[in-house]
């Protein structure tokens, strides 16, 4: 049950689009579509905005988009504004009952 | 609205327990399947239990078999998490999730659990 692993951190300017990676391995996000990702801003509990690997929920920007091939799930944000900046979190279902975490990824918006 | 309300935190001695509870509303907690994460300061979240809607299906992480035990009362709409035997590496916030579509759809705010002499 090792964690996922995500880039620490990743920047962009106001309106440009940032990828953010997170790579598992087979026994995870290369084996179950269930890989889901978390906005956190600082003092707040984690809010989902990509769940099943591409679906966003009721209320989530269009700008937020993800894929997933392989043993690796992506994050695409598009047009970044301001608000966008936060850590961001993968997780992947991981069989057995269980889920792991990727160890985040703090989005910086110059 | 869902609300997840926890409490039941504090600061403990390593070797000490505490008893979590996370008060639900909002929704049909009888019949939803809950979790708990934690998250370590300045960490990623962490997965740690899950229990059934009826309380007899319960996972674990293996880090914390045998030392933290997830139930519920359906009657209180309340789920708890049993912390014993508590070393530091347990210092987390410790957020109360109700799932939909295999993903983590509400949390609570959280609460602090810190381990220290």
């Amino acid at each position: 049950q090792s964690p996922l692993t995500q880039p620490a951190s990743v920047s962009g300017s106001s309106g440009q689009s940032i990828t953010i990676s997170c790579t598992g391995s087979s026994s995870d996000v290369g084996s179950y579509k269930f890989v889901s990702w978390y906005q956190q801003h600082p003092g707040k509990a984690p809010k989902l905005i990509i769940y099943e690997a591409n679906k966003r929920p009721s209320g989530v920007s269009y700008r937020f988009s993800g894929s997933r091939s392989g043993n690796t799930a992506s994050l695409t944000i598009s047009g970044l504004q301001a608000e966008d900046e936060a850590d961001y979190y993968c997780c992947s279902y991981a069989g057995s009952s269980t889920w792991v975490f990727g160890g985040g990824t703090k989005l910086t918006v110059l | 609205e869902v609300q997840l309300v926890e409490s039941g935190g504090g600061l403990v001695q390593p070797g000490g327990s505490l008893r979590l509870s996370c008060a639900a509303s909002g929704f049909s907690f009888s019949t939803s399947w809950m979790h708990w994460v934690r998250q370590a300061p300045g960490k990623g979240p962490v997965w740690v239990s899950r229990i059934s809607s009826d309380g007899t299906i319960t996972n674990y992480v293996d880090s914390v078999k045998g030392r933290l035990t997830i139930s519920r009362d359906n009657t209180r709409n309340t789920l708890y998490l049993q912390l014993s035997s508590l070393r530091v590496e347990d210092t987390a916030v410790y957020y109360c999730i109700r799932p939909t579509n295999n993903a983590f759809v509400d949390w609570g705010q959280g609460t602090q659990v810190t381990v220290s002499s």
